[in-house]
């Protein structure tokens, strides 16, 4: 079965530096990959997502980034805002092209 | 409408009892799912439905759960006989077809409290 880790609960950066949230996943699936965000009271909210195939995606501040070898993703936010401080999931795909396994989340702390 | 709607935002309930949360997709997504996230955890798999029927219920816990769409569109998300253990945020989302790569629009989720 896929297992999502993200081995960090909470991260503090500072604002205007790069925010990196890592995960680690044990399958290998050809399907897309995925980060949430998630405010208190509110539900996840797509964030970006990534190919099976590619090895970097861009959108705006976020960048997220594949290693299919080391099965390990990562989320980079630069620069780093105060409105980013949020949990952010990401999610592995597992059978099924509709089924995604959550990490546990990080905590981002965005300091002004 | 223009989001995932969930009702009740706040549910309440003694042990043993029976409980219901809705969901509304966004209108047109035929693919609506049910996750549960517990406390310092991440969205778990329920169910999956396409269109109305259930096409994956595997995450269901035990047969207390049950969640229904009859009409292709709201859904019903069902427990009898609450436990402690049950407490958690419920997570509706829809999204246009399976596997679309933006994936999911979450509700806000409905807060169940089993006391």
């Amino acid at each position: 079965d896929q297992q999502v880790k993200q081995n960090s609960p909470s991260l503090s950066v500072q604002e205007g530096r790069i925010s990196i949230l890592n995960c680690d996943y044990t399958n290998s699936m050809f399907d897309y990959f995925l980060w949430y965000k998630k405010y208190p009271a509110e539900g996840p909210t797509f964030l970006i997502s990534i190919s099976s195939i590619k090895d970097k995606n861009e959108d705006g501040r976020f960048t997220v980034f594949l290693n299919k070898s080391a099965k390990h993703l990562s989320l980079h936010i630069v620069p780093s805002q105060p409105g980013d401080s949020a949990v952010y999931f990401c999610a592995a795909p597992t059978s099924g092209t509709y089924k995604y396994i959550f990490g546990t989340g990080t905590r981002l702390k965005v300091l002004a | 409408g223009a989001g995932v709607s969930q009702t009740p935002s706040n549910k309440v309930t003694e042990k043993g009892k029976y409980v219901e949360l809705r969901c509304d997709p966004i209108s047109g997504h035929t693919a609506l799912y049910w996750y549960r996230q517990s406390l310092g955890q991440g969205p778990e798999f329920l169910i999956y439905f396409q269109g109305t029927g259930a096409a994956d219920d595997s995450g269901l816990p035990n047969d207390r759960f049950f969640a229904v769409r009859p009409e292709g569109s709201v859904s019903t998300l069902k427990i009898q006989r609450t436990e402690r253990g049950d407490s958690a945020v419920y997570l509706c989302a829809s999204s246009l077809r399976a596997g679309h790569a933006s994936g999911y629009t979450f509700g806000s989720g409905t807060r169940l409290t089993v006391v």
